[in-house]
């Protein structure tokens, strides 16, 4: 039962370099999400999707690109990497509304 | 506004003891869910308890129950018999309905230290 599966766990980028986070999840979830978490904070939504091909920006989407070709996937895209990035990120699914989100492990980005 | 409000950044507790956690929100919506996680330093996002805007009686799990003050928005978190496995980050959150899709909005976070 793999649950939210993130990779990598950790990167270290050069700004202005381009990556994509990889999300996948097997629960048949409609409803993917990405998050940030900065010391000290909470997570703040960047973007989220309510089913394949469907998405929107969140509280912090600039500098994020999203996709949804498959309802099991959600890559994260940072076009250009930015100090300002350097953070732990989160992605997260969940089905119907009165379903608890399940969170992956994380990823660690460290940005130069 | 949609904020979490945590107004404790750090809480320390005996072992064995009792803590309160608190919350509390503003949100205009009636139909929400009020939800408490728990982050330990493995990085983890693992759900503690949830409540149901709809539902007068307190949720409980095992050690951990919450006080649900619906009039006044707060949500607090009581940890009993605190154990060493229970130091973690604590984050309070609530989840709307928002043109069809969730959104989850989380307060900043509680630390919570266990002394033994």
């Amino acid at each position: 039962n793999a649950g939210v599966t993130q990779t990598p766990k950790f990167q270290v980028l050069k700004t202005g370099q381009s990556m994509t986070l990889q999300c996948a999840q097997d629960m048949n979830h409609e409803y993917m999400s990405w998050y940030r978490q900065d010391p000290g904070m909470g997570l703040r939504l960047i973007h989220y999707s309510v089913g394949a091909g469907i998405t929107d920006q969140g509280e912090v989407p600039n500098g994020y690109n999203v996709s949804r070709s498959t309802t099991e996937d959600f890559p994260l895209r940072l076009l250009s990497a930015a100090p300002s990035q350097t953070s732990v990120y989160f992605c997260a699914s969940s089905g119907v509304f009165n379903q608890p989100q399940h969170f992956g492990d994380g990823t660690r980005l460290s940005i130069l | 506004a949609q904020t979490v409000t945590q107004s404790q950044p750090e809480m320390s507790v005996q072992e064995a003891e009792t803590v309160t956690l608190s919350c509390t929100y503003d949100t205009s919506e009636s139909d929400y869910y009020l939800f408490w996680y728990k982050q330990p330093p493995s990085r983890q996002m693992i759900l503690v308890i949830r409540q149901e805007a709809y539902k007068q009686q307190n949720a409980t799990e095992n050690r951990f129950s919450v006080n649900f003050q619906k009039a006044a928005k707060s949500f607090s978190l009581k940890i009993s018999d605190s154990q060493l496995g229970d130091a973690a980050m604590y984050f309070c959150a609530y989840r709307i309905r928002v043109q069809g899709a969730q959104k989850l909005v989380f307060g900043q976070g509680t630390r919570l230290t266990i002394n033994p």
